[in-house]
């Protein structure tokens, strides 16, 4: 069955270092990737995307996302953490289209990411 | 653009009750997809529509369910509910073709 699996189901770095969460996914062709946020009581907010073309995504707030087909990972990095960044993370995969629509998001467990000042 | 709302945002129910959740897509989006989302099981797809009708459908039994209506807006139902139905329900719309964009969730509580 395909899935995503983020190994890391909390993580804590200081404020001003890198960061990469991790993400694999386990299915026979090239999905759409998603990374989504999520601050505690919140909805999802889209941080990037890769549907095909370049394979290192750039998001909003300072993200990017490399996709690596031969290692079926799609790990979220960001240079320079801020205290902000603290919210748990969800990697997602849609498998193909359906008329045009992605409506069937399969997510990772999460990541929760702590930033220490 | 606004944003996709859900309403109620916090509900409480007691076993063995129905609730309806509403769901607002942006405007313009004719897709609403629906998820449960769980401390234990994460966040699962439950069902999506498309132009009112019901396109996927996650693996939830029979007691939930869900509509369209002709402006898009969406309702998910949950009948009988069990205490194993709390959960953070979240709504998602989307054009065709594009990216889910989430609202920030209905908060059920069942005792």
């Amino acid at each position: 069955a395909q899935s995503v699996t983020q190994p890391d189901i909390h993580i804590t770095v200081s404020e001003g270092a890198s960061l990469e969460l991790r993400c694999n996914y386990s299915y026979g062709a090239t999905p759409y990737l998603f990374w989504y946020v999520q601050s505690p009581g919140q909805g999802l907010q889209l941080l990037l995307k890769y549907f095909s073309g370049d394979t290192l995504v750039q998001g909003i707030k300072g993200f990017e996302a490399e996709f690596k087909r031969s290692q079926s990972s799609f790990n979220l990095r960001k240079p320079s953490v801020h205290w902000s960044d603290a919210a748990e993370y969800f990697c997602a995969v849609v498998l193909g289209k359906y008329g045009g629509s992605q409506g069937n998001l399969i997510f990772g467990k999460g990541t929760k990411l702590s930033v220490k000042p | 653009k606004a944003g996709v709302t859900q309403t109620p945002r916090y509900l409480i129910k007691t076993r063995g009750q129905q609730v309806t959740l509403s769901c607002s897509p942006i405007s313009g989006h004719r897709s609403v997809s629906w998820y449960q989302q769980t401390p234990g099981q994460g966040l699962q797809f439950l069902f999506e529509y498309f132009s009112e009708t019901q396109r996927n459908k996650g693996n939830f039994p029979g007691r939930f369910s869900g509509r369209q209506f002709s402006n898009s807006r969406s309702e998910m139902n949950v009948s009988t509910l069990e205490l194993g139905d709390s959960a953070l329900y979240l709504c998602a719309s989307s054009p065709q073709g594009g990216t889910q964009y989430f609202g920030p969730g209905t908060r059920l509580t069942v005792l």
